[in-house]
């Protein structure tokens, strides 16, 4: 098992520019998450998928889309980057096991935002 | 204001000795907590859980302990090691509905040999 994949692992964009930030999980879980992580900040949630076909804003959806294309895949899109969204991007899975919701995190997305 | 509060300044500890986190809380009431280790570069992975009715709880050389009136959670590692260096993350689920968590921004710890 691969567990929660992420690409690209670094990616350095101009402000303005778009891309997607791809995860995929072979857990069969049906929660999946985007997070970013800034120096100081910690954790935080930009948008959750509880299952298939459903998204949620989290913290701080503002300048982030989702699609949720399936159980296993769950995407992030900047459409016009600004520098403010240089940070690390994390996707995360959670399923059902004990009940307890405990999440397992992709290798990261290091996005640079010139 | 609601606030989840980790000590920012690194702890440095000697290899043998017993390492104490501390995760407090404010304007929460959470079903569980849970730790969280992450190492530089990587993901955060998960190392125990601790639901609102449990006081202790302990895996191997770890110990969490919740105390829901103080609004804080303990996490101590016993004989430290230098590969226990790392930052951890305390993280509230708040009900048993969902699956999302609040993050605390992270402990770094160092143990020396």
């Amino acid at each position: 098992n691969a567990g929660v994949t992420q690409t690209p692992k670094f990616q350095v964009l101009k402000t303005g520019q778009s891309m997607t930030l791809q995860c995929a999980q072979d857990m069969n879980h049906n929660s999946m998450y985007w997070y970013r992580q800034d120096p100081g900040m910690g954790l935080r949630l930009i948008y959750y998928s509880a299952s298939e076909g459903t998204t949620d804003k989290g913290e701080v959806p503002n300048g982030y889309n989702v699609s949720r294309l399936n159980k296993r895949e769950f995407s992030l899109r900047l459409e016009s980057a600004a520098p403010s969204q240089t940070s690390v991007y994390f996707c995360a899975s959670s399923g059902v096991r004990g009940l307890t919701g405990e999440q397992y995190f992709g290798p990261g997305t290091r996005l640079t935002v010139t | 204001s609601q606030k989840i509060e980790q000590n920012s300044e690194a702890l440095n500890i000697q290899e043998g000795k017993t390492a104490t986190l501390t995760c407090n809380y404010t304007n929460y009431s959470p079903a569980y907590l849970q730790w969280y280790r992450q190492d530089p570069g990587r993901g955060p992975v998960f190392l125990l859980l601790i639901r609102e009715n449990e006081k202790e709880k302990r895996k191997e050389r770890l110990k969490v302990t919740f105390d829901t009136t103080l609004k804080q959670s303990l996490f101590h590692i016993t004989a430290s090691q230098p590969a226990d260096s790392a930052t951890y993350l305390c993280a509230l689920r708040l009900s048993y509905n969902t699956d999302k968590l609040i993050f605390g921004t992270g402990t770094r710890l160092q143990v020396f040999p």
